[in-house]
């Protein structure tokens, strides 16, 4: 079954230190999501992502978050400058944009800011 | 400001009883509606999706959609211990494309 895969799976990093996580949607899908939850808190949205540009993001994706699709697989995330409160476990996601728009998960990037 | 409520739980239900997730949510024109099982340290994983009004069922899983309401729910029939988890009701909000979480209730199910 078609999964979304998630590199790596867990990344200690200094303060403000840059980190790239990355993602590989499944491969017929269209739309492509960065989510966060810190831990023991609610799955929160951070972006989404739709024909090579970000078509929504949230007020947590600030100038820290960028979001690229360097190649026709690869969907990364970001942090310029990461902060202690960065600390999260952050999950890609993608859909393919047909009613319903099920959105299926990666297993995630546990991010460890130090 | 959209929301997507749920009681937090935990909520203690006997092996083989029927276990009710409720969620409610705020904007009237969402359109589509997802019920995540997460157990912890993991990714949510699909269980189900609901878009019409009514009842839709796939093995122990049934969900139930009142838009009227602004309500969905899920019933696992047969409560199995490893149906404990915290389920996660997601909501696709109107002229978005993206899915709105609940916090999500904590199900524990009873040896």
């Amino acid at each position: 079954e078609p999964e979304v895969t998630q590199t790596p799976s867990h990344q200690v990093t200094q303060m403000g230190q840059e980190v790239i996580l990355r993602c590989v949607p499944i491969s017929n899908h269209l739309y492509f999501y960065w989510y966060r939850q810190i831990l023991g808190q609610k799955v929160e949205f951070l972006v989404s992502f739709y024909n090579n540009e970000i078509s929504e993001k949230s007020e947590i994706f600030d100038d820290q978050f960028s979001v690229e699709r360097p190649d026709g697989s690869n969907f990364t995330l970001k942090i310029r400058s990461t902060k202690l409160e960065d600390s999260a476990m952050y999950f890609c996601a993608s859909s393919t944009g047909l009613p319903g728009n099920t959105i299926y998960f990666g297993e995630g990037s546990w991010l460890t800011v130090v | 400001q959209k929301e997507v409520e749920q009681n937090s739980g935990p909520l203690s239900v006997p092996e083989g009883a029927i276990a009710s997730l409720n969620c409610t949510y705020s904007d009237r024109g969402s359109q589509s509606f997802f019920w995540y099982r997460q157990y912890s340290g993991k990714s949510p994983e699909l269980i189900m999706f609901i878009y019409s009004n009514g009842d839709k069922e796939d093995g122990r899983f049934t969900a139930q959609l009142n838009k009227a309401s602004q309500y969905v729910s899920l019933l696992i029939r047969d409560s199995q211990p490893s149906d404990s988890a915290t389920y996660l009701c997601a909501v696709l909000m109107n002229r978005d494309d993206k899915i709105i979480f609940g916090k999500g209730t904590r199900l524990h199910i009873l040896p």
